[in-house]
């Protein structure tokens, strides 16, 4: 089954202990990209990779690292987490660089206390 | 800066009726814009993509207009059913193809 997936799904931390949410894609694509969800506010892109070690800042990068060693893989790492960081992830990809659907994860609700 | 803005109201129609939701944005003109409904706690799926040479396209019982001088989109669902129940989220590039942003989503709520 073609699809995107995440892991964790559910992660309570603490201020400044280092994480990573994985994101593996099993279609091919060139692109990926990481997005977070909050309330009132919408799905804001963090980072997007146009292939392997090609990777560039969305409008929300602070605080937030990425790598893309491998085509399906593209993790999320926070190195020092922080409570204003508390919010819904989505990891999703397409085919191409072109104009085209993204497929969407089901998402990581990550907790920062 | 770009913005895009929808309905933060819930939109409630009865079943069988035409939900039309909109999408209006601000300071560029996108070459596409899409569609994507989003169910609680789930991720977002693809529905629709009209190019900015569209005037209209249609799939199913969805419908999506794209009227680049009005700087809105209209996103209709015809014969709507209580299982259109979802948010729905409009997207486009702020500039080239690479990165995406969002609006923040309609609610629908399909009454039988």
């Amino acid at each position: 089954e073609a699809q995107v997936t995440q892991n964790p799904r559910y992660l309570i931390t603490v201020t400044g202990k280092k994480l990573t949410v994985t994101c593996s894609q099993n279609m091919n694509h060139e692109y990926m990209s990481w997005y977070r969800q909050d309330p009132g506010l919408g799905l804001r892109q963090i980072y997007y990779s146009m292939n392997v070690e090609v990777t560039d800042k969305g409008d929300v990068p602070e605080g937030y690292k990425v790598s893309r060693k491998e085509k399906r893989n593209f993790p999320l790492i926070l190195e020092s987490p922080s409570p204003n960081q508390t919010s819904l992830y989505f990891c999703a990809s397409r085919p191409g660089q072109g104009a085209g659907e993204q497929y969407f994860g089901p998402g990581t609700r990550l907790t920062v206390t | 800066s770009q913005k895009i803005e929808q309905n933060s109201e819930a939109l409630n129609i009865q079943e069988g009726k035409t939900a039309t939701l909109t999408c209006n944005y601000t300071n560029y003109s996108p070459a596409y814009l899409q569609w994507y409904r989003q169910d609680p706690g789930r991720g977002p799926v693809f529905l629709l993509l009209i190019r900015e040479n569209e005037k209209e396209k249609r799939k199913e019982r969805l419908k999506v207009t794209f009227d680049t001088t009005l700087k809105q989109s209209l996103f209709h669902i015809t014969a709507s059913q209580p299982a259109d129940s979802a948010t729905y989220l409009c997207a486009l590039p702020p500039g080239g193809y690479n990165k995406l942003i969002f609006g923040a989503g309609t609610r629908l709520a399909v009454h039988p």
